[in-house]
C-alpha cells in the first residue's frame, strides 16, 4: 500500500538552528509529495509540493527534493525563528486517488529563543 | 486571499446524536475533502465529492457518514448516529482541480467531541 513515514517529534532546536525533518514515502504509482504546516490552534497550511522527481519545493525558508532513488521528501530549513514552531506533515497525494492525501504522522517541531 | 471556512469551531454531543458539520470551500473550487483527526494520530482521509457525487471514500466513511452541497457554496458532512471514537477534529478541505499535483487548502477544524 501507499504510505508516508515522518520522524517522530517533538524536535527541540534553538533559534537560528538548522531544521531537517525526515519524510520518505512508498507508494504504487508516481505520487505528489507535499509539506503541510499546522500553527498552534490553527488548520493545515500547504508550506510546499513538488509533483515530480527532482523538483524541489520551496516557500518561507524551507525546502524540500522529491528524491525518486531514495524515496524521500526531506524538509530542510538554514535558521529556524521562534515563529517556525508548529507541526509539520509529509503527505502524498497520487493521480488516481480522488484527492485522497495521505499524511504522515506529523513532526512537533518546538523553537526556543 | 480566500479561504475554507468551518462552523463550528468545536462541537460537543452525546453518543447516538446526529451532527453536522459545516464548510464553505474557496469560492472557484470544484473538488471538496473531509478529513479527520483523532488526537495524536495521523489526519486521515474521509471522502471527496466533485460534481455532486462521492469521488472516493475510505473505510472509515460507513453509513453513518454522508456529505451534501445542500447549495452553491455549503459543503457538509453529517454523522447520523455518533459513536465515542467519532471523536476528533474535521478538517475540510478544497481544490480547484483533481490531478495529482494540486493543492488542497484546508479549513481550521471542527473539534468534535462525542460525550
Amino acid at each position: 500500500g501507499n504510505s508516508v513515514t515522518q520522524m517522530e517529534g517533538p524536535v527541540t532546536l534553538s533559534e537560528e538552528a538548522f531544521l531537517t525533518i525526515n519524510c520518505t514515502y512508498t507508494a504504487t504509482g508516481y505520487p505528489s509529495l507535499f509539506w503541510y504546516v499546522q500553527y498552534p490552534g490553527e488548520g493545515l497550511q500547504l508550506l510546499l509540493k513538488a509533483t515530480k522527481a527532482d523538483d524541489k519545493g520551496s516557500n518561507k525558508g524551507f525546502e524540500a527534493t522529491y528524491r525518486k532513488e531514495t524515496t524521500s521528501f526531506h524538509l530542510e530549513k538554514g535558521s529556524v525563528q521562534v515563529s517556525d514552531s508548529a507541526v509539520y506533515f509529509c503527505a502524498l497525494l497520487l493521480g488516481d486517488s480522488w484527492g485522497k492525501l495521505q499524511f504522515g504522522a506529523g513532526t512537533q517541531v518546538v523553537v526556543t529563543p | 486571499e480566500p479561504e475554507v471556512t468551518q462552523t463550528p469551531s468545536h462541537q460537543v454531543t452525546q453518543m447516538g446524536q446526529e451532527v453536522i458539520l459545516r464548510c464553505v470551500p474557496i469560492s472557484n473550487h470544484l473538488y471538496f475533502y473531509w478529513y479527520r483527526q483523532i488526537l495524536g494520530q495521523k489526519v486521515e482521509f474521509l471522502v471527496s465529492f466533485y460534481n455532486n457525487e462521492i469521488s472516493e471514500k475510505s473505510e472509515i466513511f460507513d453509513d453513518q457518514f454522508s456529505v451534501e452541497r445542500p447549495d452553491g457554496s455549503n459543503f457538509t458532512l453529517k454523522i447520523r448516529s455518533t459513536k465515542l471514537e467519532d471523536s476528533a477534529m474535521y478538517f475540510c478541505a478544497s481544490s480547484a482541480g483533481g490531478g495529482a499535483g494540486e493543492t488542497q487548502y484546508f479549513g481550521p477544524g471542527t473539534r468534535l467531541l462525542v460525550l
